[in-house]
């Protein structure tokens, strides 16, 4: 049962134009969403993260926007660039955990490709 | 700082062999530990979790085995390598109470079964 899913695997975009990433979750417990940015045989490091009290957070050239009906969050790169290149994993806990577990349920990945 | 090692980078191995892979935290007590995996063209799986010494949960059935012998320390293990084992595994921490405010990765293990 995939709790969070990426149904886009790969994304192919243009230098200097916008790069919209998508995530869709099915457990209403989640509470906290966090994007991973993962370079070939290296691990994953944290992007950019939001709260369901939130709707959007915004970091730089980094904005992910949520909506909590919908179940549904995006992740925003404007303007992108070559650098930008890499999978991007959408992540989902809830905020607070009985068991205080802090377990991560990941997405499948979506692979960003900017294209100079 | 805090920082995670994770070794060996790359392993190849025989159907059939053991298979140990070793975590380290450096500069924080008491965190939480994980296994992930990904597989070819899939996500970053979660395996297993620990939240102290000796105190491993499993999320998925499988050929494989965690272990916690000291606080900052997280194992990865199996007795007999399947095919389907290959993959890359990474090992992240995280702070008690701090839910899922985010990991902190290794650098991962690319593993081939041969």
């Amino acid at each position: 049962d995939q709790q969070v899913k990426q149904n886009s695997p790969s994304l192919s975009v243009q230098e200097g134009r916008i790069s919209i990433l998508n995530c869709d979750y099915t457990n209403s417990m989640f509470d906290y969403f966090l994007w991973y940015k993962k370079y070939p045989a290296e691990g994953p490091t944290f992007l950019i993260s939001i709260s369901s009290i939130k709707d959007k957070n915004e970091d730089g050239r980094f904005t992910v926007f949520l909506n909590k009906s919908a179940k549904h969050l995006s992740l925003h790169i404007v303007p992108s660039q070559p650098g930008d290149s890499a999978v991007y994993f959408c992540a989902a806990s809830p905020l607070l955990s009985s068991s205080n577990t802090g377990k991560l349920i990941f997405g499948q990945g979506t692979t960003l490709q900017v294209k100079p | 700082s805090q920082t995670i090692h994770q070794w060996p980078a790359t392993l190849v191995q025989p159907v059939g062999s053991p298979l140990s892979l070793e975590c380290t935290v450096e500069g924080t007590s008491n965190p939480n530990l994980y296994w992930y995996r990904q597989a070819a063209g899939r996500g970053l799986q979660l395996l297993f979790y620990s939240v102290g010494i000796g105190q491993i949960s499993s999320e998925v059935p499988q050929n494989l085995s965690a272990s916690r012998p000291q606080d900052r320390q997280f194992i990865l293990s199996s007795k007999k390598l399947l095919l389907s084992d290959s993959g890359f595994y990474l090992c992240a921490w995280t702070q008690p109470g701090r839910g899922g405010y985010g990991y902190t990765f290794g650098s991962g293990t690319r593993l081939t079964v041969v």
